[in-house]
């Protein structure tokens, strides 16, 4: 009964590659989130939908495409990997229909991808 | 946009109460102060929230001064699995509603 899951935990891949990561919440929440953590810890959002819309995105290249098939879903593909898009993801999810900052946020366990 | 600064680090020896401040000099008027706690290898995890004086829950304490430009996070009595890195959030409405987490404080309790 994980509240908000993703897949994989880890991801291994070469340069150049294209690869997915799925989220999926049970919470019944309306926006969803994807965060960056690099080495250093820091924490950086890159994504938000509510119901299926995007609602924020960050400065990120165009390689990341998320897609929500479903407001219980929002995954994250990333196209041509480079060696910098190594660190953890996050999704989240919080209730709020326009994120504001009274949301509660429930964070994934992380999906750890390294690009060799 | 506003940012939030706090310590980098900080020990403390179990039982020991800890208080971690983190300044945010340009929190608008709507925002709320929200603290999330990280352990290795785990998502972040909501521990409290407010928004002008002091809440406390369960986990901790919350005091905000009147100004709002800063907020301490008070742990009492912490034990060896409260060692964990620590965030304040302040959110932030630009137009794009961005989010930004501190740097985060590194808490490590010794026995």
């Amino acid at each position: 009964d994980t509240a908000v899951s993703q897949t994989p935990k880890y991801l291994v891949t070469q340069m150049g590659n294209d690869k997915s990561i799925k989220c999926e919440q049970n919470l019944g929440h309306d926006t969803m989130y994807w965060y960056k953590q690099d080495s250093k810890k820091f924490l950086k959002i890159m994504f938000s939908y509510n119901n299926k819309e995007l609602i924020i995105n960050e400065t990120v290249p165009n390689r990341f495409s998320p897609k929500s098939p479903d407001k219980a879903h929002l995954n994250l593909h990333i196209n041509s990997l480079e060696l910098g898009d190594s660190a953890v993801y996050f999704c989240a999810s919080s209730p709020g229909y326009l994120h504001s900052s009274t949301d509660t946020q429930y964070f994934g366990p992380g999906t750890r991808l390294t690009v060799l | 946009l506003a940012k939030t600064t706090q310590p980098i680090s900080m020990d403390s020896y179990e039982g020991q109460e800890v208080n971690i401040t983190c300044s945010h000099n340009n929190i608008a008027t709507n925002d709320y102060i929200t603290w999330y706690q990280q352990f290795p290898s785990q998502g972040p995890r909501f521990i409290i929230q407010g928004y002008k004086t002091k809440v406390t829950n369960e986990v901790a304490s919350l005091f905000i001064p009147a100004d709002r430009k800063s907020s301490t996070l008070s742990l009492p009595r912490v034990s060896l699995s409260d060692t964990a890195v620590y965030y304040c959030l302040v959110g932030v409405k630009t137009g794009a509603n961005n989010l930004f987490f501190g740097t985060g404080t590194r808490l490590t309790v010794i026995p």
